[in-house]
């Protein structure tokens, strides 16, 4: 079974662009969840979506955060626009739902802003 | 609210010293679940081991961890670390949504 995949796994952007990032959950799963991990913050959640509707939203990362999930087996993250301080690891998980299943994680995509 | 600690952001230990990562939490739900999750560099992260269950020992490639709800704990514990377990490990509670702690960093040294 393949897992969940995240492209690109590198980005690179200047201050001020937009950027995309992609998530392939596992197939039949119906929790899809974004996250940014940090070494001071941990893991931190910017989208948690059941069924493709979006139930949060991460609160204060709404602003420049947007993440949407058009079918049940593709979603992305829109960062607009990039700044320095959104440099870090980002995290898509899967699972079944119900709080006894498993998170399923991609390997991540590692953001850096020059 | 819901919440889960980890207290110790870094732990180092020497090979074939016993770890213990510590855990608690803070919930209404009595039937919550409990994860480990361990994130080894350059891969994804993934279970470790997870239980719901008071009191009962849950085990997984030498990891071990008891939930104990009288002391809202979830310690997470290896007889003799392994330059191998060197890793990045969350505890994590499950309910009507997930919460995780904010990581302990194991670093195994020979």
């Amino acid at each position: 079974d393949a897992g969940v995949t995240q492209t690109p796994r590198h980005e690179v952007a200047e201050k001020g662009q937009t950027i995309i990032l992609k998530c392939e959950p596992v197939s039949g799963h119906n929790d899809l969840f974004w996250y940014r991990q940090t070494k001071i913050q941990g893991l931190e959640l910017l989208s948690y979506f059941r069924s493709k509707s979006l139930m949060e939203d991460g609160g204060a990362f709404k602003d420049r955060f947007k993440a949407e999930m058009l079918n049940s087996s593709f979603s992305t993250l829109k960062i607009q626009p990039t700044e320095p301080k959104d440099s870090a690891v980002y995290l898509c998980a899967s699972s079944l739902g119900g709080r006894a299943e498993t998170l399923y994680f991609g390997s991540g995509t590692r953001l850096t802003v020059l | 609210g819901d919440s889960v600690t980890q207290k110790e952001g870094l732990v180092t230990l020497t090979e074939g010293l016993p770890v213990m990562l510590n855990c608690t939490y803070q919930t209404i739900y009595s039937n919550a679940f409990l994860f480990w999750y361990v994130h080894y560099l350059n891969e994804s992260p993934r279970l470790l081991l997870k239980s719901s269950t008071d009191n009962k020992r849950t085990e997984h490639q030498g990891f071990h961890a008891t939930l104990h709800k009288s002391s809202s704990s979830f310690h997470l514990q290896k007889s003799s670390a392994q330059l191998s377990d060197s890793a990045l490990y969350y505890c994590a509670l499950s309910n009507n949504r997930i919460f995780f702690g904010d990581g302990t960093q194991l670093v195994v040294k020979p």
